[in-house]
């Protein structure tokens, strides 16, 4: 059974540009949750996707945006970066009972 | 959001010997999660504990469910080289699919 996917694993922008990322969860699961990762400030909860519906949302600006399609796989946008967007973003789909996560290998952002 | 609470937040020993980590919440969670996270890479599910006082196992790795469902303990025997990483609990929130993360400890095994 194949893991989380995510793409691309690294990437570079200029600030003020945009950026997407994929996620293509685990066969079968419907819930995909997307995390910001920063040495200091460990994981961040971004959002929540189930059936294409955003359930929850973290507290973060509304650059970042998100949204899933009929397949489960899962987007995540960021507009006019900044520098402090630099950091990895980690893609976790759940179980059908939503009891446990399971991480892709994450995209590694930087953001000059 | 809030954060679980691990400690110790680092850790530096020898190879072999034997590793404890704890992480406690202010909250009851119905269910407790170990990860571990490599440099660079996603964090990979160690154990996963669903019952109150559980005990459970993944090789040299031990996990326990905390009696009053507010903590959880991870425990590594005969520490190796390969074991170097940060370890992160986590708990599901009541209605699932979102998950609260501690703030990770980091390992370091010197051979």
């Amino acid at each position: 059974k194949a893991g989380v996917t995510q793409t691309p694993r690294y990437l570079i922008k200029t600030r003020g540009q945009q950026v997407t990322l994929s996620c293509s969860p685990i066969s079968g699961h419907r819930s995909v949750s997307w995390y910001q990762q920063t040495p200091g400030q460990g994981l961040q909860f971004l959002f929540e996707y189930f059936s294409e519906t955003q359930r929850n949302k973290g507290n973060f600006p509304g650059r970042f945006s998100g949204r899933q399609f009929s397949n489960s796989r899962s987007e995540m946008n960021v507009s006019t970066l900044e520098l402090g967007d630099s950091a990895l973003y980690l893609c976790a789909s759940s179980n059908i009972g939503g009891t446990e996560a399971f991480f892709g290998q994450g995209t590694r952002l930087t953001v000059v | 959001g809030q954060q679980l609470n691990q400690s110790p937040q680092s850790m530096f020993i020898q190879e072999g010997e034997d590793v404890s980590m704890n992480c406690t919440s202010s909250s009851i969670f119905n269910t407790w999660l170990w990860y571990k996270q490599d440099p660079g890479e996603g964090p990979v599910l160690l154990i996963a504990l669903y019952k109150a006082g559980e005990l459970t196992s993944n090789g040299r790795l031990t996990a326990q469910f905390g009696i009053t469902r507010k903590d959880s303990f991870l425990n590594i025997s005969a520490s190796i080289p390969s074991d170097v990483g940060i370890y992160f609990c986590a708990g599901p929130l009541p209605m699932g699919n979102q998950f609260y993360f501690g703030t990770g400890t980091s390992l370091t095994v010197i051979p």
